[in-house]
């Protein structure tokens, strides 16, 4: 595998159900990103991790709720969503968090419908 | 207040013809700027970057893009747009002291008529 890798691409569940997202990635790199992207909305930065410590909390619900065992996993933990948390959920890597190596490589994405 | 406007929602341009995206940033500091492409189903891919030096950058794909500074502009072209560039363009700002945050725009949809 190569680059950064997303699972599952897709994701259907109820909205009291817990799942988990899961990114993986291969390129070596020290930061690591949640975003949201939902219709004819910027995407939002949700999370930011650097060496496995959470840099950033983007005002994010407690519904979600990140884990970054190590530089190379993220996981977006989910329960008890809303409609509207339907969206695609993009992560994303850098080599540093900032500074001149901090261009974001992004995964597939997964998209998640809340029923 | 950082932001990003891309001013056109959707752009249609027929196959072979040229093609500018515009964009424009708010930022504070010394920008870095960035432009990525979304298939549909897809991640984000970037295509160029601006960190300094010459103003005129080349990414890949044969895109291209022009940092002024005086215009507030990173405007993204391409001298002859091929069927497979249909795609969602997203440029994007950060910078040394925003700590790994990149700030989006809200995206241009580009079409490529035959």
């Amino acid at each position: 595998e190569t680059g950064v890798t997303q699972t599952p691409r897709h994701l259907v569940m109820g909205m009291t159900n817990k799942k988990s997202l899961k990114c993986e990635q291969h390129l070596g790199h020290n930061a690591m990103y949640w975003y949201k992207q939902s219709a004819k909305k910027p995407l939002e930065l949700m999370f930011v991790y650097s060496l496995e410590e959470r840099v950033e909390n983007n005002s994010v619900p407690s519904r979600f709720s990140p884990e970054c065992p190590n530089s190379s996993h993220l996981f977006l933990h989910l329960h008890t969503l809303q409609p509207e948390d339907s969206a695609l959920y993009l992560c994303a890597s850098s080599q540093e968090l900032a500074g001149l190596s901090y261009e974001q490589y992004f995964g597939p994405g997964t998209r998640l419908t809340v029923t | 207040a950082q932001s990003v406007t891309q001013p056109d929602i959707h752009i249609t341009v027929s196959e072979g013809a040229s093609l500018e995206l515009r964009c424009n940033y708010s930022y504070g500091a010394t920008p870095y700027l960035f432009w990525y492409v979304q298939s549909p189903g897809q991640g984000l891919q970037l295509l160029l970057k601006y960190f300094s030096g010459d103003t005129l950058v080349q990414g890949i794909k044969g895109f291209e893009a022009e940092f002024k500074r005086s215009q507030s502009s990173f405007n993204l072209r391409k001298p002859s747009v091929h069927w497979s560039d249909a795609a969602e363009y997203f440029c994007a700002v950060g910078g040394s002291g925003n700590t790994g945050k990149l700030i989006f725009g809200q995206g241009t949809t580009l079409q490529v008529k035959p």
